[in-house]
């Protein structure tokens, strides 16, 4: 299994431009993350998904969408980027457990290094 | 509302000596907490996880953390430091039902031989 995949690995943007990442994960998981990762203050969720077609908002949204229209992969795209974009995206995955809650271990991928200039 | 608090920013230690990394949580529940670690450009990993079964849970590596609820406290430990422990170390608590995670601003852990 090649577990929860990332592209692209880096990616330059120019101001104004657009971009999608792809996430894919072949673990058969429900539930799905965006998180992006900035100096001094850990991972912050953006957006997550709990299953195929469907997405909800997390800590950071704006500026960025989402898509699930298949199970194994989301989508995280930038309309239109700006230098505060500028970070590290990490896709996770995980099951979602019977009862909530003690299964919650997430599956990482390596992430991607965006930077808007 | 739940949330992490880590103490250090950057803890450094000696190749032999014991590491402590020091994680509080808010919750306003019996929390989940997770120790994830981080080597430079890679991905994240799961350390260890505590789930309201045993307070004292061991993970990889020789890692063991100990939950106290008197303290609000899971910290991080390890008896002996090994060169290839530096990384960065996020302490972790669920928030909702949908495994929505809440990171800690994390510890840099650097290690002198």
């Amino acid at each position: 299994n090649a577990g929860v995949t990332q592209t692209p690995k880096f990616r330059v943007l120019k101001t104004g431009q657009s971009m999608t990442l792809l996430c894919a994960q072949d673990m058969n998981h429900e539930y799905m993350y965006w998180y992006r990762q900035d100096p001094g203050m850990g991972l912050r969720l953006i957006h997550y998904s709990v299953g195929e077609g469907t997405t909800a908002k997390g800590e950071v949204p704006d500026g960025y969408n989402v898509s699930r229209l298949k199970k194994q992969n989301f989508l995280l795209g930038l309309e239109s980027a700006a230098p505060s974009q500028t970070s590290v995206y990490f896709c996770a995955s995980t099951n979602a457990a019977e009862g909530g809650g003690s299964s919650y271990e997430q599956y990482f991928g390596p992430g991607t290094r965006l930077t808007v200039t | 509302a739940q949330s992490v608090t880590q103490l250090d920013s950057h803890v450094s230690v000696s190749e032999g000596t014991p590491v402590l990394l020091r994680c509080n949580y808010s919750s306003s529940y019996s929390p989940s907490l997770f120790w994830y670690v981080q080597h430079p450009n890679k991905g994240l990993q799961l350390l260890l996880k505590y789930t309201s079964a045993a307070t004292l849970v061991k993970g990889i590596n020789g890692f063991e953390a100990e939950f106290k609820k008197s303290e609000t406290s899971f910290h991080l430990t390890k008896p002996s430091a090994h060169m290839s422990d530096a990384a960065e170390y996020f302490c972790v608590v669920i928030r909702g039902s949908q495994g929505n995670l809440i990171f800690g601003k994390g510890t840099k852990l650097s290690v002198k031989p």
